[in-house]
């Protein structure tokens, strides 16, 4: 079955340094997401990614995030300057589109912890 | 008003119980209802997936929705040590394409043998 691989699955950084979360979406899918869990908190929106632009971002979403597709398999999220509170796990999402949220699969995430 | 409302448990029951877990929404604008599996440091696994009112099933797990009253129910039947998880509702709207779901807190079950 086909599925989302996020690496790495665990990262402890250095608060202020930068961090490259990196994701490889389904292959036919065309709509790709993140998300980030807080230990003990719901999982929320960050960002979602369609046709090399980003189609909508919440409000946590700053300008420290971005996300990139920098070829035709990888979808990343970088962090410019972890804080302390962007420990958490993020998750990596794709669809196939439409709207249709019934194939939209999660990746297993990866725990970013900043020290 | 937080948009998704769910109990965090945690919910124990024996082996064999049913099990009913719920959710509450504020947006009347949400079509589609997901009940999501996840395991301890795992990503959410689609389990049900519902865009009406009433009910569906898909053996053991019956999905229930009531957009009246802006609810939605989970229900496992013969329940098993093996659903022991945390079950994630979330909920969406089609928006040019895309979905951006919206999950509520989560809640624990522990199955005991």
């Amino acid at each position: 079955e086909p599925e989302v691989t996020q690496t790495p699955s665990h990262q402890v950084t250095q608060m202020g340094q930068e961090v490259i979360l990196r994701c490889v979406p389904i292959s036919n899918h065309l709509y790709f997401y993140w998300y980030r869990q807080i230990l003990g908190q719901k999982v929320e929106f960050l960002v979602s990614f369609y046709n090399n632009e980003i189609s909508e971002k919440s409000e946590i979403f700053d300008d420290q995030f971005s996300v990139e597709r920098p070829d035709g398999s990888n979808f990343t999220l970088k962090i410019r300057s972890t804080k302390l509170e962007d420990s958490a796990m993020y998750f990596c999402a794709s669809s196939e589109g439409a709207g249709d949220p019934y194939g939209y699969t999660f990746g297993s995430g990866t725990r970013l912890t900043v020290v | 008003q937080k948009e998704v409302e769910q109990d965090p448990g945690p919910l124990s029951v024996p082996e064999g119980a049913i099990v009913s877990l719920n959710c509450t929404y504020s947006n009347s604008a949400f079509q589609y209802f997901m009940w999501y599996r996840q395991y301890s440091r795992k990503g959410p696994e689609l389990l049900m997936y519902t865009y009406s009112s009433g009910n569906k099933e898909d053996g053991r797990f019956t999905a229930q929705v009531d957009k009246s009253s802006k609810y939605i129910s989970l229900f496992i039947r013969d329940s098993q040590p093996s659903d022991s998880a945390t079950y994630l509702c979330a909920m969406t709207f089609m928006n040019s394409g895309y979905s951006t779901l919206t999950f509520g807190k989560g809640t624990m079950l522990l199955v005991s043998p």
